[in-house]
């Protein structure tokens, strides 16, 4: 069964460091997204990117927050300067579309620990 | 904006019995999505059982089941003949229908605790 791979499983970072999160989404699916998990909390949403732009974003995904595309398979994430309250699960997500046939597929997720 | 409220932080089976997971949700549309995502202590999110808001007929997929209320706006799941491996945390989600780049509005989860 196809999968969403994201890289790496966990990311130790020091505050104020840059850093980027991996995804591949599944071959051809169109819509991507990414989610974030704080330890004990609720799933919530970043943003979502269809067409090579960003289609919604949440008011967590700030100036601080980038999505990419670079190569057409990878969906990345990139926070500029991390802070503590970062650190979270970071889940990407893939879609083929967004009428009713259509489901999300989950990565299994990218801990960033900031310290 | 639409909320979606899981009203049990943590909830107690015994193997092989049944339990329910209950979910509430609030929104103006008349076609969405609910769904209920199983995260296992891997952290992983898997999709467990999807119901569409304009289908009458409850959802099942083996074990589980749903009890959809639309008027009531009130989705819960039923776990039958629980199973250690049904052990995790279970969030109940909303997706708008047709729209654009949706997203999906999560409820704050239920840990489920299976006894042997």
């Amino acid at each position: 069964e196809p999968e969403v791979t994201q890289t790496p499983s966990h990311q130790v970072t020091q505050m104020g460091q840059e850093v980027i999160l991996r995804c591949v989404p599944i071959s051809n699916h169109l819509y991507f997204y990414w989610y974030r998990q704080i330890l004990g909390q609720k799933v919530e949403f970043l943003v979502s990117f269809y067409n090579n732009e960003i289609s919604e974003k949440s008011e967590i995904f700030d100036d601080q927050f980038s999505v990419e595309r670079p190569d057409g398979s990878n969906f990345t994430l990139k926070i500029r300067s991390t802070k503590l309250e970062d650190s979270a699960m970071y889940f990407c997500a893939s879609s083929e579309g967004t009428g009713r046939a259509y489901g999300y597929t989950f990565g299994s997720g990218t801990r960033l620990t900031v310290v | 904006a639409q909320t979606v409220t899981q009203s049990q932080p943590e909830m107690s089976v015994q193997e092989a019995e049944t339990v329910t997971l209950s979910c509430t949700y609030d929104t103006s549309e008349s076609d969405y999505y609910l769904f209920w995502y199983k995260q296992p202590p891997s952290r992983q999110m898997i999709l467990v059982i999807r119901q569409e808001a304009y289908k009458q007929q409850n959802a099942t997929e083996n074990r589980f089941s749903v009890n959809f209320q639309k008027a009531a706006k009130s989705f819960s799941l039923k776990i039958s003949d629980s199973q250690l491996g049904d052990a995790a945390m279970y969030f109940c989600a909303y997706r708008k229908a047709m729209e654009y780049g949706n997203k999906l509005v999560f409820g704050a989860g239920t840990i489920l605790r299976v006894k042997s």
